[in-house]
């Protein structure tokens, strides 16, 4: 499962509330993502990582912050969440030199209310 | 126009078919990943592959560059095959993957 934790696994926050979900991986992979996934649409880029202080947007990354002050650690942020926020969130890491095969979290499941 | 898509979105099958599940896309990769999505939410990676065919136990994936389409087959299929199947490209340069919406398979006893 290429040790990788989120956490919370679920939360339930009230809009306006700043919310930090985390990601943590055990065997120093450069890339790491983070995905949010909803009914009609594939899984969707937010932010991604590909080192320590080394982040770039993805497909839908307003209303998102991301920090890495380290390897095994990729924070995403809403800093005042919204309802259309809830969703489904995985984290992702890929080894690169496999044609980058990315492996993922389990998931956190974010209520907005 | 998504740049993958799969069909069909849903495919009922009894136990024992043969199944096929199609992705196209529109874009030039570097590779193509077959992903499975357990009833629970858990995402596992299936196949990657950049040519050919790859086979894994009942599961097969082939793919054809110049047409842009990969199938992900599933001989003699199964209950616990039932999960949302997930193709994805690679770009060309990078590590991004654009993801489809994936094919709910369910395989009824």
């Amino acid at each position: 499962d290429a040790g990788i934790t989120q956490s919370p696994r679920h939360k339930v926050t009230e809009t306006g509330t700043p919310v930090t979900l985390r990601c943590h991986q055990t065997e120093n992979h450069r890339y790491m993502y983070w995905y949010r996934q909803d009914p009609g649409h594939g899984l969707r880029l937010i932010h991604y990582s590909y080192g320590v202080k080394d982040t770039d947007k993805g497909e839908v990354s307003d209303g998102y912050s991301v920090s890495r002050s380290k390897t095994e650690d990729f924070l995403l942020t809403l800093e005042s969440a919204t309802s259309s926020q809830t969703s489904v969130y995985f984290c992702a890491i890929s080894v690169s030199g496999t044609d980058y095969e990315q492996y993922f979290g389990p998931g956190t499941r974010l209520t907005v209310t | 126009k998504n740049e993958v898509e799969q069909s069909p979105q849903n495919l009922t099958a009894q136990e024992g078919e043969f199944i096929t599940i199609n992705c196209s896309y529109s874009v030039g990769i570097s590779a193509l990943h077959w992903l499975q999505q357990h009833p629970g939410g858990g995402i596992v990676s299936l196949f990657m592959l950049s040519s050919g065919k790859k086979k894994h136990g009942r599961l097969i994936a082939t793919i054809n560059i110049q047409e842009k389409h990969s199938s992900l087959h599933i001989t003699a299929s199964h209950p616990r095959d039932s999960a949302v199947y997930i193709c994805a490209v690679g770009a060309p340069s990078g590590s991004r993957l654009t993801f489809g919406e994936g094919t709910q398979l369910t395989v009824n006893p």
